[in-house]
């Protein structure tokens, strides 16, 4: 079965300044997706950023993209410029053959001004 | 994106009643509906897959008779938890795809918190 780790409970950043979380994966498949997901206090689930495990190059979107190290089964995101609304938990995902998604623990985002 | 809302947004139920949660696809045609359990500060947990006009496929640990889905339509799955107890009391999320293949997006909806005293 996949799992996925997210070994950051919780994290801070300054506003205006850049953060990294962690997430790292265990799969045998060799085709999946890879998500990043924001789940601000509202609780709705908002996608940030997704990753294909065929391609090499990192996906990024405006001020967040990722690192994608595929043999280190590794997915970190890197959040630049932080502003206070991206202070949310958020969500490492996998999703393989079975059209499942499988969640991290979640890192909760504190941003300082 | 595309829109997906469930009703109630959030219920109080008596110990023993059975609460019914709603999904809607609003903007598109959803083949594909899931059921999450979410406790608080934890992360979201599958419940079961629905797909329009088939029986709900289950994760393990999940009671059948306890957490009812029908995927009735394209466009509206619904979740019956039956005899709740307060254990069942949690935030309950729904999301929904078009196509059955791991390509396509899933959207989520607001999701339903559910208390039962």
């Amino acid at each position: 079965a996949q799992t996925v780790t997210q070994s950051q409970p919780e994290m801070s950043v300054q506003e205006a300044e850049t953060v990294t979380l962690s997430c790292t994966y265990d799969t045998s498949e060799s085709d999946y997706y890879l998500f990043w997901y924001k789940q601000p206090p509202s609780r709705q689930m908002i996608l940030v950023i997704r990753q294909e495990a065929y391609k090499q190059q990192n996906a990024t979107e405006n001020r967040f993209s990722v690192n994608f190290q595929k043999a280190a089964k590794s997915f970190s995101l890197k959040i630049s410029d932080s502003q206070l609304g991206d202070a949310a938990m958020y969500f490492c995902a996998y999703r393989g053959y079975g059209n499942k998604l499988v969640f991290g623990a979640g890192t909760i985002l504190r941003v300082k001004s | 994106g595309a829109v997906v809302s469930q009703h109630p947004s959030w219920v109080i139920c008596k110990s023993g009643t059975s609460v019914k949660i709603e999904c809607r696809s609003l903007d598109f045609q959803a083949t594909t509906m899931f059921w999450y359990r979410q406790f608080p500060k934890q992360s979201l947990m599958l419940m079961a897959t629905s797909n329009e006009g088939s029986k709900a496929t289950y994760e393990q640990g999940v009671e059948k008779d306890k957490f009812l889905i029908n995927h009735a339509s394209l466009t509206l799955s619904t979740l019956t938890v039956t005899s709740a107890h307060p254990e069942d009391s949690s935030f309950y999320i729904c999301s929904a795809q078009w196509g059955g293949s791991s390509y396509n997006e899933q959207f989520f909806g607001p999701g339903t918190r559910l208390t039962v005293l």
